[in-house]
């Protein structure tokens, strides 16, 4: 069966640093990876997501994450974050293309310090 | 605008009161799937649809019932509802090989 982890349940940073969020994956076959942001009291955004190809994957907002299978691991990053990145991050992993059984991990939410 | 509705967005019931939550999307989006939220558990697929009759199980689907006889169409039915399901419930659609796109949300309550 498929899973997530994302190890870090809350972390902070504070505006202009960098930011790196984990995620960790189990999956038999090739993976389809997606980051989501949630803000509060909103759904769900895309933010990137990983089917083939280049490993390091540019999104919205200035994310970017790289796709490690010896690692099994699909990092977020960000260079500078600003106040408005505060929210909850979501990482998930689906199988047969992506949009059939969808399994996310358990989230990390940011919060931004000024 | 293409979108993901969900209806109601509130909702306070009382146990064994049946209740649907309806979603649509305008994308004709073949794939459809409800989540169900829950502080420091994530989001849980409940159910998912790989087209109109097509139906399976996610990995909490005990208590809830799906149904798809309209591509743009994925009604949440509790049949029986108690209160381990009050949580914030999300409907879900894409195409072949995309991400999912998600409605805004129903916050359920069930006392």
């Amino acid at each position: 069966a498929q899973s997530v982890t994302q190890p870090d349940i809350h972390i902070t940073v504070s505006e202009g640093a960098s930011l790196e969020l984990r995620c960790n994956y189990s999956y038999g076959a090739t993976p389809y990876l997606f980051w989501y942001v949630q803000s509060p009291g909103q759904g769900l955004q895309l933010l990137l997501k990983y089917f083939s190809g280049d490993t390091l994957v540019q999104g919205i907002k200035g994310f970017e994450a790289e796709f490690k299978r010896s690692q099994s691991s699909f990092n977020l990053r960000k260079p500078s974050v600003h106040w408005s990145d505060a929210a909850e991050y979501f990482c998930a992993v689906g199988e047969n293309g992506g949009y059939q059984k969808v399994t996310f991990g358990t989230g990390t939410k940011l919060q931004v310090i000024p | 605008e293409a979108q993901v509705t969900q209806n109601p967005r509130y909702l306070i019931t009382v146990t064994g009161k049946k209740l649907t939550v309806t979603c649509s999307q305008n994308m004709n989006h073949e794939y459809m799937s409800w989540y169900r939220q829950d502080p420091g558990l994530g989001l849980r697929q409940i159910y998912y649809s790989m087209n109109v009759e097509v139906t399976d199980k996610g990995d909490v689907p005990e208590g809830y019932k799906v149904s798809r006889k309209e591509k743009r169409n994925f009604p949440l039915i509790l049949e029986s509802p108690s209160p381990n399901q009050t949580s914030l419930y999300f409907c879900a659609s894409s195409s072949r090989y995309n991400e999912q796109f998600f409605g805004p949300g129903t916050r359920l309550t069930v006392l």
